[in-house]
């Protein structure tokens, strides 16, 4: 597609669920991240991948938390036992990087998570 | 550890005026700050960039002002429009090491018809 694709883009989910975000980025993008951006504040980082591999998972805030990209392009954020902290847009970006180099940062509209 | 600094947190202008916004950074190591805007319901978009090497930047209305000295860098819209009512946020990041931004805390830009 032309830009970074993200579904579903609203998720309401009661406080214990499990919920899975999708993001689909720019084709031939190396580099994938995801960004966790509560109410009237900036985007804080997650995690990041370089292909497949999950390079960087500092950003995660507990071990509820948990990101995959399994073949290189598609990635998902996994949050398990949902807390109502975890309200939030998640914002997933990509960019064509190589190792040494800075490409911008595309991102894409994000999902709406809300937990009641 | 808030590392990258933003402010003001809201702004009001009238069309045509200029509007500024300024950022502040504690870690020397970043070497590339890019601005992003993001309307409602969207993901940020980015608009203008900059690298320590210059003190200014400029992209039609947009100028990018860095004080290299100071850790400071700031937004500068020439001839605001009503259009460009967003929210901006400043970032950094450190190029060939770590990857991700780190962003402000962002300005509410409202510009006045």
């Amino acid at each position: 597609g032309a830009g970074v694709s993200q579904s579903p883009r609203y998720k309401v989910a009661k406080r214990g669920q499990d919920v899975a975000l999708r993001c689909d980025p720019i084709s031939g993008h190396v580099s994938l991240f995801w960004y966790q951006q509560a109410l009237g504040q900036g985007p804080e980082f997650l995690t990041y991948f370089q292909n497949e591999a999950q390079l960087d998972k500092s950003g995660l805030p507990s071990d509820r938390f948990f990101a995959e990209r399994p073949e290189g392009s598609v990635s998902t954020l996994k949050i398990q036992r949902t807390q109502q902290e975890d309200s939030a847009v998640y914002l997933c970006a990509s960019s064509f990087s190589r190792t040494g180099s800075n490409r911008p940062q595309h991102f894409g509209d994000g999902t709406r998570l809300s937990i009641l | 550890q808030q590392q990258v600094k933003q402010s003001p947190q809201s702004l009001i202008v009238q069309k045509g005026g200029i509007s500024i916004i300024n950022c502040a950074y504690e870690n020397t190591a970043f070497d590339y700050f890019p601005w992003y805007q993001q309307f409602p319901g969207k993901g940020p978009a980015l608009l203008i960039a900059i690298r320590p090497d210059v003190s200014e930047k400029k992209e039609g209305r947009f100028t990018i002002s860095f004080n290299k000295s100071a850790k400071q860098f700031s937004l500068h819209i020439m001839d605001s429009q009503p259009g460009d009512s967003a929210t901006y946020f400043c970032a950094a990041l450190i190029e060939g090491s770590a990857r991700q931004l780190t962003f402000g805390s962002g300005t509410q830009l409202t510009v006045l018809p």
